[in-house]
């Protein structure tokens, strides 16, 4: 079964504009979920979408949204970008099954860097 | 919310050498707790992971973790490092029955160097 998918694999962009990563979760997984990793804040959730809702939302400003498709597919769009938007951002996904035990799988990133 | 820590920060072992990485976490409900690892150049990968029955896990590649609720602990073990082992490992956390099971809450991650 092919893993979670990311693309691009790498962007450069400058301040003030806007990005756009995608996510393509393993199949049959309904769940996507999106993560930043920098050296000084480490992993941090942003948010989760499920049955192309967002369910739930880490404390990130309203710059970060994103949105789910009807096959699960997963897209992510920070606007105005600051230079601390500079990070690897990461999509997992998972089934879920309908309890509280599900594993998130995650997918190579999308390095963003911002000039 | 919880909250994880990781404290040791850089770990480095010769081959053959034990490992343990601790991990405590900050939360006064049910949790599920997880260890990810990531090789360098590769991306998250689960090395174990702990919902609930018998405390000591076992995991890929060797590796086992014991999950102590007293003191809020799921440290990493492995009795005999590889070269290959040299990577940063993340415990995670996320917390059961309140509606938030895909927020996990990384700590900081120990990065691991062994030596030949």
């Amino acid at each position: 079964k092919a893993g979670v998918t990311q693309t691009p694999r790498y962007l450069i962009k400058t301040r003030g504009q806007q990005v756009t990563l995608s996510c393509s979760p393993i199949s049959g997984h309904r769940s996507v979920s999106w993560y930043q990793q920098t050296p000084g804040q480490g992993l941090q959730f942003l948010f989760e979408y499920f049955s192309e809702t967002q369910r739930n939302k880490g404390n990130f400003p309203g710059r970060f949204s994103g949105r789910q498709f009807s096959n699960s597919r997963s897209e992510m769009n920070v606007s105005t970008l600051e230079l601390g938007d500079s990070a690897l951002y990461l999509c997992a996904s998972s089934l879920p099954s309908g309890g509280d035990t599900d594993t998130q799988y995650f997918g190579p990133g999308t390095r963003l860097t911002v000039l | 919310a919880q909250s994880v820590s990781q404290h040791n920060h850089h770990v480095i072992l010769s081959e053959a050498a034990s490992l343990e990485l601790g991990c405590n976490y900050s939360y006064g409900g049910t949790v599920n707790l997880f260890w990810y690892v990531q090789y360098p150049g590769q991306h998250l990968q689960l090395l174990l992971k702990y919902f609930s029955g018998d405390p000591l896990v076992k995991g890929i590649k060797g590796f086992e973790a014991e999950f102590i609720k007293s003191k809020f602990s799921f440290n990493l073990r492995k009795p005999s490092v590889q070269w290959s082992d040299t990577a940063e490992y993340f415990c995670a956390v996320n917390a059961q029955g309140t509606g938030t099971a895909s927020k996990l809450t990384f700590g900081t991650g120990t990065r691991l160097q062994v030596t030949l």
